[in-house]
């Protein structure tokens, strides 16, 4: 799986729309960019996911570049509560069995 | 409908101590995980189960040994606890079937603490 890297951590305001970063240079034709978070002490929660073309969901939107080295979550209208550890995670289609391997990810923080 | 569930939420086990971390879930899914979290660290695979009846090491998985007892349990045991093993254990489950949402989505367990002294 192709390795990503992240920023440590970000702040928002509250009501502003948040864009949290994701390096995957390595990415290969066939992997997709995964994006799950994880509330303080509870386990990791699945967000969207993306092969080439733009994504949106009831949660997020995930914009990825054409050459597909880079995307960005979106969370368009942070609250408190969508402060989380995001991780951004590449590897193969849907369906498959290979393990899933979560990085360090950001820290957000929506301030008041 | 339950998801995963983990028992014990909390246990300590002094070192050189065994105990066996339980998770059940009840979504039919193909595949389990076991992760530990350290604090201030992301998530780090144990052993995985693609399916039932195979298990196979993830990134860290000396200390411990898993069953996959049948489809809905796979469990994490500790021979000899170590005070290198005090974490938080997730278990996590995902079907391996199907391109959509469904077949992408891992489902975590609320997560075990366990405490080696």
């Amino acid at each position: 799986d192709a390795k990503t890297t992240q920023p440590p951590s970000m702040d928002c305001a509250e009501g502003r729309a948040a864009n949290l970063p994701c390096n995957h240079s390595t990415i290969s034709g066939n992997e997709y960019v995964y994006w799950y978070r994880q509330i303080h002490s509870q386990g990791p929660q699945y967000i969207i996911h993306g092969l080439k073309n733009n994504e949106t969901n009831e949660m997020a939107s995930l914009i990825i570049t054409e050459d597909r080295k880079s995307s960005t979550l979106i969370l368009p209208h942070a609250t408190l509560r969508d402060t989380a550890v995001y991780y951004c995670i590449v590897r193969g289609p849907p369906g498959s069995a290979r393990q899933l391997t979560f990085g360090s990810g950001t820290q957000l923080t929506v301030l008041p | 409908n339950a998801g995963v569930t983990q028992t014990p939420k909390f246990q300590v086990l002094k070192t050189g101590q065994s105990m066996t971390l339980q998770c059940a879930q009840d979504m039919n899914h193909n595949s389990m995980y076991w992760y530990r979290q350290d604090p201030g660290m992301g998530l780090r695979l144990i052993y995985y189960s693609a399916s039932e009846g195979t298990t196979d090491k993830g990134e860290v998985p000396n200390g411990y040994n898993v069953s996959r007892l049948n489809k809905r349990e796979f469990s994490l045991r500790l021979e000899s606890a170590a005070p290198s093993q005090t974490s938080v254990y997730f278990c996590a489950s995902r079907q391996t079937s199907g391109t959509g949402h469904s077949g992408n989505t891992i489902y975590f367990g609320e997560g075990s603490w366990l405490t080696v002294v």
